[in-house]
């Protein structure tokens, strides 16, 4: 596609459940991050992909959540027992590569949990 | 510790005005990006920069590199320039990947 996109644009959803938010990053960007943002906040990082696997998951904030990219392309962040503090906008971005090229953003997911 | 700092974290602003929002960092770093981010909105890449200076239309975006510093500035602002500016930071070593740890943003508005 054009662009980054994340599916989906908004989420709610009650303490507890499970969620799933995905990504779909620009065709050929080997690179995918996940970040969140909190309200007044600026992004938090997550985790980055390089292809397949996660290079770096050093910003996951506990073992309730956690991405994949299977097959290097599009990523899934997973969320379990969710709790009212994972509230926030989930920001996916890519680029081609480590170093020093430019990160594209998603529009982002907003999850409520209520 | 790694640290981004921006200021101010708030600005109104005449149309017209030249406008100037700072980022500050604790230690060295590989990069530094300027981001845009309007109300609801996604974010968009203004620049990413290690050295120098960089312009494009009426965005400049300089950095100083010793003094851990850089400053985006916009000519002639225009309501349209009103958004979240937000800064990131690539810091050394980059033996950990390529994430970027931001600053909490400086929200400007530019009246008519």
């Amino acid at each position: 596609g054009a662009g980054v996109s994340q599916t989906p644009s908004n989420k709610v959803t009650e303490k507890g459940k499970y969620v799933e938010l995905r990504c779909d990053p620009i065709s050929g960007h080997t690179a995918l991050y996940w970040y969140r943002q909190s309200l007044g906040q600026g992004p938090e990082f997550l985790i980055y992909f390089q292809g397949t696997g996660a290079a770096d998951d050093s910003g996951l904030p506990n073992d309730r959540f956690f991405a994949v990219r299977p097959e290097g392309s599009v990523s899934t962040l997973k969320i379990q027992r969710t709790e009212r503090g994972d509230s926030a906008v989930y920001l996916c971005a890519s680029s081609l590569g480590t170093g020093l090229e430019t990160q594209y953003f998603g529009p982002g997911t907003r999850l409520l949990v209520l | 510790k790694n640290e981004v700092e921006q200021s101010p974290q708030n600005l109104t602003a005449q149309e017209g005005e030249f406008i100037t929002i700072n980022c500050s960092y604790s230690v060295g770093i590989s990069a530094l990006h300027w981001l845009q981010q309007h109300p609801g909105g996604g974010i968009v890449s203004l620049f990413m920069l290690s050295s120098g200076k960089k312009k494009h239309g009426r965005l400049i975006a300089t950095i100083n590199i010793q003094e851990k510093h850089s400053s985006l500035h916009i000519t002639a602002s225009h309501p349209r320039d009103s958004a979240v500016y937000i800064c990131a930071v690539r810091f050394r070593p980059t033996n950990t990947g390529n994430q970027f740890y931001f600053g909490t943003g400086t929200s400007l508005t530019v009246i008519p």
